[in-house]
């Protein structure tokens, strides 16, 4: 079995200053793991994804994510928050069956502070 | 080209009584999965359908049933509706070619009174 700890419910960050959101994971086996954000009354929406390859995963608006199987986590980061950023945040493993069920973090919910 | 589509968008229902919920998947995507995400929490997986079939469950009660169709779309239904039934219900699809993740419609607010 998995799990997602997503370690800050909420996190507050003024416009322009970077951010981190930190997610750990714990399996048994290998795993893929994604970023997704939801915005207000909307589904989920893939940010970026590591399958294999290179640790450090670029995704869409900016952010990117750090894959370190020695501390098993996998944090969001963008280096300059704008105001859209705004929304919450989901850190997600699934097995590398491909095929298997996601399982999701709690979310953290990113306020951007004009 | 369609995303995931789903409906209703809003539902009403009392406690006690039965629900459909449904789902198109996006162009190309054979396999949906349903997942409940209540107030504050992460989605939670409550099953996966491929050719018509239920490969794979969640832990949820009997009351939470599914179906996939020829086309691909998807029903989920609960029966005897709780409260705590009140949540956002996701619907997301894949393909089994481009082993992309997830795509994930917009939801259905279910509300129990």
């Amino acid at each position: 079995a998995q799990s997602v700890t997503q370690l800050d419910s909420q996190v507050p960050v003024f416009e322009e200053a970077p951010v981190e959101l930190r997610c750990n994971y714990s399996s048994s086996v290998s795993v893929y793991l994604f970023w997704y954000v939801q915005y207000p009354n909307q589904g989920l929406q893939l940010l970026l994804k590591y399958l294999s390859g290179s640790t450090l995963v670029k995704g869409i608006n900016g952010f990117e994510a750090e894959f370190n199987k020695s501390q098993t986590s996998f944090h969001l980061r963008k280096p300059s928050v704008h105001i859209s950023d705004t929304a919450e945040y989901f850190c997600a493993v699934s097995d590398r069956g491909g095929y298997q069920k996601v399982t999701f973090g709690t979310g953290t919910k990113l306020q951007v502070i004009p | 080209d369609a995303g995931v589509t789903q409906s209703p968008t809003h539902l009403i229902k009392t406690r006690g009584q039965q629900v459909t919920l449904r789902c198109s998947p996006k162009s190309g995507h054979d396999t949906v999965s349903w997942y409940q995400q209540a107030l504050g929490q992460g989605p939670q997986f409550i099953f996966q359908y491929y050719e018509e079939e239920e490969r794979q469950r969640g832990n949820f009660p009997d009351r939470f049933s599914g179906h996939q169709f020829p086309n691909y779309s998807s029903e989920l239904n609960v029966n005897a509706l709780l409260l705590g039934d009140s949540a956002l219900y996701l619907c997301a699809s894949l393909g089994t070619v481009d082993n992309s993740p997830l795509h994930f419609g917009n939801g259905t607010r279910l509300t129990v009174t």
